[in-house]
């Protein structure tokens, strides 16, 4: 079947330390979202990403890194400089729909990272 | 960025029809309109799509008119399981597309 996965559900992240969110896809999308969600609220974009090493800045880059070396894959990078990166984090992929097209395709997403300082 | 407005929170009991609104004064002439359900610790689901009129699918109908600043989606006789949060999405496939708080809807017995 295909879809986005996200590993791993959960991960621990000591103060100081860099940790990488894997996200995976095999829908053949073009385009790859990272977001964050914090307990309440709704989803804030971190980074996307149209086309392979080819990536734009959300609302709230500060202290993420991502690369897109593949089409496949958009791994997300929380670096020590993210002073609050307790949240959950989805990825999502969706088809690029280029200038003039009136169609349009809906977000696929992961099923999540938890992601918690120890 | 088209920018989104709905009720942070609605209320119903199961076998009512329920329709949330979604303000999005800006959107512009490409752009979609997309629902997404979403439950506790997993990620948004698609729900419904529609640049104008009525589109209508197995679980859902989203109303837009004619001057596309609003659009409202309507879950027909819903069930403790459509217990949520519903977000309106204004955009193109492959840009930035913000989510918003969205709705909380919570069904009771």
């Amino acid at each position: 079947d295909g879809g986005i996965t996200q590993s791993p559900k959960y991960l621990f992240r000591k103060e100081g330390q860099n940790v990488t969110l894997s996200c995976e896809q095999n829908l053949n999308h073009d385009a790859m979202y990272w977001y964050r969600q914090d307990p309440g609220q709704g989803l804030r974009l971190i980074y996307y990403s149209q086309i392979v090493n080819d990536f734009q800045k959300g609302d709230i880059a500060e202290g993420y890194s991502v690369s897109r070396e593949k089409k496949e894959s958009f791994p997300l990078t929380v670096t020590s400089a993210q002073k609050n990166p307790t949240a959950f984090y989805l990825c999502a992929s969706s088809r690029e729909v280029g200038r003039g097209y009136y169609s349009n395709q809906p977000q696929h997403f992961g099923d999540g990272t938890r992601l918690s300082i120890l | 960025l088209a920018k989104t407005t709905q009720p942070i929170s609605m209320d119903s009991y199961e076998g009512q029809e329920v329709n949330i609104t979604c303000s999005h004064n800006n959107i512009a002439t490409n752009d979609y309109i997309t629902w997404y359900q979403q439950f506790p610790s997993q990620g948004p689901r698609f729900i419904i799509q529609g640049y104008k009129t009525k589109v209508t699918n197995e679980v859902a109908s989203l109303f837009i008119p004619a001057d596309r600043k609003s659009s409202t989606l309507s879950l027909p006789r819903v069930s403790l399981s459509d217990t949520a949060v519903y977000y309106c999405l204004v955009g193109v496939a492959g840009t930035a597309l913000i989510f918003g708080k969205g709705t909380t809807l919570s069904v009771s017995s």
